[in-house]
């Protein structure tokens, strides 16, 4: 089973600011890597699928990167809406999907 | 826009058995593939199960393998989770979601508390 790594596992960010989360996985996932957020009593959210493809209705600040193993989600300004937490989740060697443990992203 | 709604979480005590729906509209629930996705207390999300569009293919993760079982209704835009033998440790929101591979789109979840 694929171990999927997230840090840092809080980012304190101020508002307007870039927030950079990263995902590393135990080996090779290709491209198929996906992030979500989700906020206190919701559902999680897709965000970005294929490493780097926004999910519909998705912000333009809202970008990911990587390959392999290392990926990275960037968060260009900081609205007061993106303060929740953030899941990576790979899908190229299923079952299982496995998730990352999350990085909580919280005003500084 | 894409609805899905779970029902059937409750508490049960350790050994019971409960059965999860997940009632979907808005788009063509035959034609995806349904998964459930769990989310302990104050912890992170782990797959549970998911099936294809006919119901053909079933997997599972180790940990709820010979206890749990996915199905669906295609009829009824319905999606099932029969938990049985349950344990403290399946104690979570029970969130179905759209999509293989990928959580496309996601329920509220329901409740499952495992107690005596």
């Amino acid at each position: 089973e694929i171990v999927m790594t997230q840090s840092p596992a809080t980012l304190s960010v101020s508002p307007g600011e870039r927030a950079t989360l990263s995902c590393r996985a135990s080996q090779s996932v290709s491209s198929n890597l996906a992030w979500y957020q989700q906020k206190p009593g919701q559902a999680p959210r897709l965000l970005i699928y294929g490493a780097s493809t926004r999910a519909t209705g998705i912000p333009a600040r809202f970008s990911g990167s990587g390959s392999g193993t290392e990926f990275t989600l960037t968060i260009s300004s900081l609205q007061s809406e993106d303060f929740a937490l953030y899941y990576c989740q790979q899908y190229n060697h299923w079952p299982p999907w496995t998730f990352g443990q999350g990085t909580k992203v919280e005003i500084q | 826009e894409v609805q899905l709604v779970e029902s059937g979480g409750g508490l049960v005590q350790p050994g019971g058995s409960l059965r999860l729906s997940c009632a979907a509209s808005e788009f063509i629930f035959s034609s995806y593939w349904m998964s459930w996705v769990r989310q302990a207390p104050g912890k992170g999300l782990e797959w549970v199960a998911n099936i294809k569009q006919d119901g053909s293919e079933k997997y599972y993760v180790d940990s709820v393998k010979g206890r749990f079982t996915i199905s669906r209704d295609n009829a009824k835009n319905s999606l099932y989770l029969q938990m049985n033998t349950l344990r403290a440790e399946d104690t979570a929101v029970y969130y179905c979601a759209r999509g293989q591979v990928v959580g496309e789109n996601w329920g509220q979840g329901t409740l499952v508390t495992v107690s005596s």
